[in-house]
């Protein structure tokens, strides 16, 4: 079983849908969690960092991370093409600045004008 | 803030070649630089973490004499692939860490296409 599952896609949906994008995840020592969104041949841009479990908002991105159930979420309101991307969740137990982070494999996404 | 700038953005050249690949943090001081390897279509590959002052640690199945990692301050870190051959054509990506605690997430560079003839 890898650290971080995620399902890959590739997701279409229309201009102005809810878009949701999930990761599980197996260790139970992740306490910090992030969503990038990358571009193609660009490097992520960090969206959402989030610690431990709970809800954060950010204009038409809100992240939700449950631990108990190891499942961290990404939804998308009112989507639009610029959106279209491919979104990486990330995770990391971070005691220290040396930890690892675990990326997930992306999910690609398109919004269809 | 968090700024990370890498540099070439893309690279060709010949068989043999060596190339160096630098990362720079611009606006905050990195004590921890992080070096990604990314092929078409898949996720970010851990390389290796850099850490200024010192040898870098350098991730299962990651050649150290191949790929020849320099954290000479807090602000650069330079990767220099040794000898590239074809099969070294990939993305590379660095990101860095601010602060020394911890408690902040890596920011990244653009990235470096390196394709070798």
């Amino acid at each position: 079983q890898k650290e971080v599952e995620q399902d890959p896609g590739p997701l279409s949906v229309p201009e102005g849908a809810i878009v949701s994008l999930n990761c599980t995840y197996s260790n139970s020592a992740f306490q910090y969690f992030m969503w990038y969104r990358q571009y193609s041949r660009k490097g992520p841009e960090l969206l959402m960092y989030t610690y431990s479990s709970g809800n954060k908002e950010d204009g038409r991105f809100t992240a939700q991370v449950d631990k108990s159930s190891k499942y961290i979420s990404l939804f998308i309101r009112d989507s639009q093409p610029s959106d279209s991307a491919t979104y990486l969740c990330a995770m990391s137990a971070r005691k220290t600045s040396y930890d690892k982070v675990i990326f997930g494999p992306g999910t690609s996404l398109s919004v269809i004008p | 803030g968090a700024v990370v700038s890498q540099h070439p953005s893309w690279v060709i050249c010949k068989s043999g070649t060596s190339v160096k690949i630098e990362c720079r943090s611009l606006d905050f001081q990195a004590t921890t630089m992080f070096w990604y390897r990314q092929f078409p279509k898949q996720s970010l590959m851990l390389m290796a973490t850099s850490n200024e002052g010192s040898k870098a640690t350098y991730e299962q199945g990651v050649e150290k004499d191949k790929f020849l990692i320099n954290h000479a301050s807090l602000t650069l870190s330079t990767l220099t692939v040794t000898s590239a051959h074809p099969e070294d054509s990939s993305f590379y990506i660095c990101s860095a860490n601010p602060g020394i605690i911890g408690n902040q997430p890596q920011h990244f560079g653009d990235g470096t296409r390196l394709s070798i003839l």
